[in-house]
């Protein structure tokens, strides 16, 4: 089992939708929290950060840290044609630089 | 200003052969890290280095696999006697240091091909 769980999609939905994206984790001991989004033929970029349970807005994102039940979720509003790439969630423990990653998930948002 | 540059972009290999990959990181970046993305497996952590530290090799798959970091800056990661399972993308990443905020800036990733 992967330490770090997540659908790979791909996932399709229509511009102005609200986008939900998940991941769970095994680890208990992650501390840091992280959402990448990838488009074709780039390196990750950073969108989200956290390290504590609850919400963190930023803009149309807002991430979602529930370390109980150790799941994470990324939602995007009022999704874009933009928005359309692949979301990577990424986790670290403590004290530890090497970042644990998800499969990713390919989202395109329809025009 | 300039971001992470990665070369070659594309590389094609047959197997059995050596490559080496090469890593620029940001101007002042004193962490480096190598990752590998290969299909459906997400990105996979190889190697990081920090400063003149010893470098943090625990995610190197086989012994084929180095990589060396000179005057702090540029990195080359070398695959010796490449197999086909070596194909995917490396990716390689700075970050201005170690930290519970430290943000990793990723390059655009050499895409290797062993035939």
């Amino acid at each position: 089992q992967k330490e770090v769980e997540q659908d790979p999609g791909p996932l399709s939905v229509p511009e102005g939708a609200i986008v939900s994206l998940n991941c769970t984790y095994s680890n208990s001991a992650f501390q840091y929290f992280m959402w990448y989004r990838q488009y074709s033929r780039k390196g990750p970029e950073l969108l989200m950060y956290t390290y504590s349970s609850g919400n963190k807005e930023d803009g149309r994102f807002t991430a979602q840290v529930d370390k109980s039940s150790k799941y994470i979720s990324l939602f995007i509003r009022d999704s874009q044609p933009s928005d359309s790439a692949t979301y990577l969630c990424a986790m670290r423990l403590f004290g530890n630089e090497k970042l644990t990653f998800g499969t990713g998930t390919r989202l395109t948002i329809i025009p | 200003g300039a971001g992470v540059s990665q070369s070659p972009s594309n590389k094609v290999t047959e197997k059995g052969k050596d490559v080496e990959l090469r890593c620029d990181p940001i101007s002042g970046h004193t962490a480096l890290y190598w990752y590998r993305q290969s299909l459906g497996q997400g990105l996979e952590f190889l190697i990081y280095f920090q400063g003149n530290s010893a470098p943090d090799k625990s995610g190197l798959p086989s012994d084929r696999f180095s990589a060396e970091r000179t005057g702090g800056s540029v990195s080359t990661l070398t695959i010796q006697r490449t197999q086909q399972e070596d194909s995917a993308v490396y990716l390689c990443a700075s970050s201005l240091a170690s930290g519970s905020t430290n943000e990793q800036f990723f390059g655009p990733g050499t895409r290797l091909t062993v035939l």
